[in-house]
């Protein structure tokens, strides 16, 4: 079965740090984009990064841009999401999403919980 | 960056009855790469249409996406009770990716 899996979220103090990973299965990772997505509590959705294929290029939204860094590692078939400085408005259910060239996101995980708060 | 407007923000329906979601971007989108997506509490989006009208694996016919340029479609010819959702608009023609503020239908 094709399918990503986020892990590694949860409460964190602001100001903190957390990285989450989204593990792939059923596919090989090395040939899709995987963006990151997230939502806040009772909110819409929001695009915040993505990593291409061979991790050469990424890209972020200003919202998190110098805070956040996405990174790969296809040999383990896990893409990784570093976050950094977290502040309140970062709380939100993370999800990763494949993506072929030129297609739209259409896998994704269940998302991770990231709780910013003392 | 692509703004993306969807209206109306909540379309209150009963089953049986049409649906007719709409999407306007900023700009025009690339090559019409735009997406629907639907989330019901709890759960991921799920992909609906990509390429502004075709629709994605196992996806019902009742689901049609029409339009182009910058003015997107999502019609829902009869809502059935697994219907009741909100619907999201995004386009992946060009970075950064965008949503829609989302469209929520629910039971009238």
């Amino acid at each position: 079965e094709v399918q990503v899996v986020e892990s590694g979220g949860g409460l964190v103090q602001p100001g903190g740090s957390l990285r989450l990973s989204c593990a792939a299965s059923g596919f090989t990772l090395s040939s899709y984009w995987i963006n990151w997505v997230r939502q806040a509590p009772g909110k819409g959705l929001v695009w915040v990064s993505r990593i291409d294929p061979d991790g050469s290029s990424t890209i972020y939204a200003d919202s998190v841009k110098g805070r956040f860094t996405v990174s790969r590692d296809n040999a383990k078939n896990t893409v990784y999401l570093q976050m950094n400085s977290l502040g309140a408005e970062d709380t939100a259910v993370y999800y990763c999403a494949r993506q072929a060239r030129d297609e739209p996101l259409e896998c994704w995980g269940q998302g991770t919980l990231v709780t910013v708060s003392s | 960056e692509i703004v993306l407007t969807q209206s109306p923000g909540t379309l209150s329906l009963s089953p049986g009855e049409r649906a007719t979601l709409s999407c306007r971007a900023s700009q025009s989108v690339i090559n019409n790469f735009l997406a629907w997506y639907q989330q019901k509490p709890g759960q991921a989006p799920r992909l609906l249409i990509y390429g502004a009208s075709s629709r994605a694996t196992g996806i019902p016919d009742r689901f049609s996406g029409s339009g182009s340029g910058t003015d997107f479609t999502l019609t829902i010819s009869r809502l059935e009770p697994e219907d009741f959702a909100v619907y999201y608009c995004q386009q992946y023609g060009s970075s950064p990716l965008t949503f829609g503020e989302g469209a929520k239908v629910e039971i009238k």
